[in-house]
């Protein structure tokens, strides 16, 4: 039972536009949401988080929304760089100090 | 600041044999500890996690086992692998800021079992 999922495997997009990554979850215990960026052959690096008190959370080029009703996120990245080719995990949790249960990844590439 | 170290970066291990990956952090007391694999064209699954030194949840049966012999070192142990054991095995510390903690990963030790 996949309680985060992140339906499409891949997103292309040219350089300059908007990249707009989906997670959908499940578990409505869920109240904290992260995004994890993860190049090749290295650990994931934090990228931006949003609590459930809130529906959007804004860092430079990066925008989370969420959508509690809908029990859904997303992450926009505006404008998309060459460099933030990568792939982009969900992650979510029950509550501080709890485990993180991460969808299973979506791989962004970004055309110059 | 907070570091965090994983040994070694890639490994490759014949179907049978014992293994030990292990995992410090620098820089903060008390951590979270966390293993996860990342399987080939897979997302990442927690296997252990650890509040403190001796304590330690497994997420997944398997033939793996975790331990925290000290506060800032995580160990994944192995006594026989198997081919099911390749992947990319991912360290990880968290901690308690009254808040909600982020999980800081290193740099993975990347396992093939052969």
């Amino acid at each position: 039972d996949q309680q985060v999922k992140q339906n499409s495997p891949s997103l292309s997009v040219q350089e300059g536009r908007i990249s707009i990554l989906n997670c959908d979850y499940t578990n409505s215990m869920f109240d904290y949401f992260l995004w994890y960026k993860k190049y090749p052959a290295e650990g994931p690096t934090f990228l931006i988080s949003i609590s459930s008190i809130k529906d959007k959370n804004e860092d430079g080029r990066f925008t989370v929304f969420l959508n509690k009703s809908a029990k859904h996120l997303s992450l926009h990245i505006v404008p998309s760089q060459p460099g933030d080719s990568a792939v982009y995990f969900c992650a979510a949790s029950t509550g501080a100090n709890s485990k993180l249960t991460f969808g299973k990844g979506i791989t962004l590439s970004v055309r110059p | 600041s907070q570091t965090i170290h994983q040994w070694p970066a890639t490994l490759v291990q014949p179907v049978g044999s014992p293994l030990s990956l292990e995992c410090t952090v620098e820089g903060t007391s008390n951590p979270n500890l966390y293993w996860y694999r990342q399987a080939a064209g897979r997302g990442l699954q927690l296997l252990f996690y650890s509040v403190g030194i001796g304590q330690i949840s497994s997420e997944v049966p398997q033939n793996l086992s975790a331990s925290r012999p000290q506060d800032r070192q995580f160990i994944l142990s192995s006594k026989k692998l198997l081919l099911s054991d390749s992947g990319f095995y991912l360290c990880a510390w968290s901690v308690w800021t009254g808040g909600f903690g982020e999980q800081y990963f290193g740099p993975g030790t990347r396992l093939t079992v052969t």
